[in-house]
């Protein structure tokens, strides 16, 4: 059983490129979401889904999009990459029924825009 | 809006030493609350969740934590440490009703000397 598998693992960018993270799930989860995390300020969400067709916004989408064409599949799009937007990528999936909502976290992205 | 705080931002330990992690939420109504840990280059892992019942958790590797209604705290807890512990701990709530979302502490910085 994968869980939540997110490609690339280390990514490195030049101001201004785009690139998109890829996440997937194989557990039929609803919701997935996208958080980055950076020293100190533990995770913070940028987007979320809950289920396909619909996303919302989260703490921090500036600069990123997203789109949930399947269940199983949430890429985050980095549109005109800025240094700001160096950080640690974690993508994460849950169940909404059952009322067992625990979060199942991808092994993470590692993006330095130079 | 929610939040979520972690008073201890580092913490070290000498192995066999007592834990104990705060965090308070801020938010009335009914909560999931989570413990998540993250060793180093790891992604973030589930300690132990609180929906409902008994207030004393016990999760993996000897942790527990206590859910104090009165006090809006899920404390994390662990009576003697190993340096294997050596890891970010982050405290979580999600709202059981609505978009699940998850609100993360900033984390603390666990070291055990071994």
């Amino acid at each position: 059983n994968a869980g939540v598998t997110q490609t690339p693992k280390f990514q490195v960018l030049k101001t201004g490129q785009s690139m998109t993270l890829q996440c997937a799930q194989d557990m039929n989860h609803e919701y997935m979401s996208w958080y980055r995390q950076d020293p100190g300020m533990g995770l913070r969400l940028i987007h979320y889904s809950v289920g396909a067709g619909i996303t919302d916004q989260g703490e921090v989408p500036n600069g990123y999009n997203v789109s949930r064409s399947t269940t199983e599949d949430f890429p985050l799009r980095l549109l005109s990459a800025a240094p700001s937007q160096t950080s640690v990528y974690f993508c994460a999936s849950s169940s909404r029924t059952g009322g067992d909502t625990e979060a199942f976290f991808g092994q993470g992205t590692r993006l330095t825009v130079v | 809006a929610q939040s979520v705080s972690q008073h201890n931002h580092h913490v070290i330990l000498s192995e066999a030493a007592s834990l104990e992690l705060g965090c308070n939420y801020s938010y009335g109504g009914t909560v999931n609350l989570f413990w998540y840990v993250q060793y180093p280059g790891q992604h973030l892992q589930l300690l132990l969740k609180y929906f409902s019942g008994d207030p004393l958790v016990k999760g993996i590797k000897g942790f527990e934590a206590e859910f104090i209604k009165s006090k809006f705290s899920f404390n994390l807890r662990k009576p003697s440490v190993q340096w294997s512990d050596t890891a970010e701990y982050f405290c979580a709530v999600n709202l059981p009703s609505g978009t699940y979302k998850y609100i993360f502490g900033t984390g603390t910085r666990l070291k055990v000397l071994a």
